[in-house]
C-alpha cells in the first residue's frame, strides 16, 4: 500500500448505530487531518493530530470522536451521529501540521458516509 | 480565518481548449496547493506551489504571493480533465488547509 488509504469506502448507519472510520498513512508523516465535504460546501477542517497529540478541534460535535493510536493511523469514532452527517469524510498527511515550510498535504479516498 | 475565493464556480468547454482557473486570498500564506478531484471524491495533488511557477505536461500554475492570488491553466484539454478543481491554502498556525469552493470543470467531446 503507498499513500494515505481509508476504510470502509462506503458506510450506511442508523442514527443510533456506532461505527468507525480508518485512516492509515503510509508516507512517514507525522501530522494527519480530518476533513468532512458536505454536499455544496467547502471542505472544512475536523481535526488535527500531530505525533499522536490533538492539536486543533475545530468546534466539532462530541458525536464525533478522533483517536491517534500512533502517527501512521487515525480514526474517526462515530456515534449518534444525524443525517444531516452524511458526508465525505477526508483523511489528509503532511510531514509536519504548522510552522514548516513544506507542508503538503495527500489526501486518502474518502469514506462516504451516509446516515438514516 | 483566511478567505479563498475561486473563479469561474462552473467552466464547460469543448476537447482541446484552453483554460484558466483563478484562486484569490485574504491573507499570505505558507502553502498552497491545487487538486483535482475526480468523481469518485479522490482529491489528487496538482501542484504544491506558495509561490512562484510550475508546470506539469498540460497542466502548470503560478502564485504571485504579494498579490494574493494563484492561476492554474490547463491546456489542450481532455474529457478526463473534467471534475471539481480545488484551491487550498495554509495561512500557518493550526488551521490546516482552508478550501475555496472549487471550479466544476465539464469538457465535453
Amino acid at each position: 500500500e503507498t499513500g494515505v488509504t481509508q476504510t470502509p469506502r462506503h458506510l450506511v448507519m442508523g442514527m443510533t448505530n456506532k461505527k468507525s472510520l480508518k485512516c492509515e498513512q503510509h508516507l512517514g508523516h507525522n501530522a494527519m487531518y480530518w476533513y468532512k465535504q458536505s454536499a455544496k460546501k467547502p471542505l472544512e477542517l475536523m481535526f488535527v493530530y500531530s505525533l499522536e497529540e490533538r492539536v486543533e478541534n475545530n468546534s466539532v460535535p462530541s458525536r464525533f470522536s478522533p483517536e491517534c493510536p500512533n502517527s501512521s493511523h487515525l480514526f474517526l469514532h462515530l456515534h449518534t451521529l444525524q443525517p444531516e452527517d452524511s458526508a465525505l469524510y477526508l483523511c489528509a498527511s503532511s510531514q509536519d501540521w504548522a510552522g514548516s515550510s513544506y507542508n503538503e498535504q495527500f489526501f486518502g479516498p474518502g469514506t462516504r458516509l451516509t446516515v438514516l | 480565518g483566511i478567505q479563498v475565493e475561486q473563479s469561474p464556480p462552473d467552466l464547460i468547454l469543448q476537447e482541446g481548449a484552453n483554460s484558466t482557473l483563478r484562486c484569490n486570498f485574504s491573507d499570505s500564506v505558507n502553502n498552497l496547493q491545487w487538486f483535482h478531484q475526480n468523481p469518485w471524491g479522490q482529491l489528487i495533488n496538482l501542484f504544491y506551489i506558495p509561490s512562484g511557477t510550475k508546470q506539469n505536461g498540460r497542466l502548470s500554475a503560478t502564485t504571485v504571493a504579494t498579490e494574493r492570488y494563484s492561476l492554474l491553466y490547463i491546456s489542450s484539454s481532455q474529457t478526463t480533465d473534467s471534475g471539481v478543481y480545488f484551491c487550498a491554502v495554509d495561512g500557518g498556525g493550526a488551521d490546516g488547509l482552508t478550501f475555496g469552493k472549487g471550479t466544476h470543470l465539464i469538457i465535453q467531446p
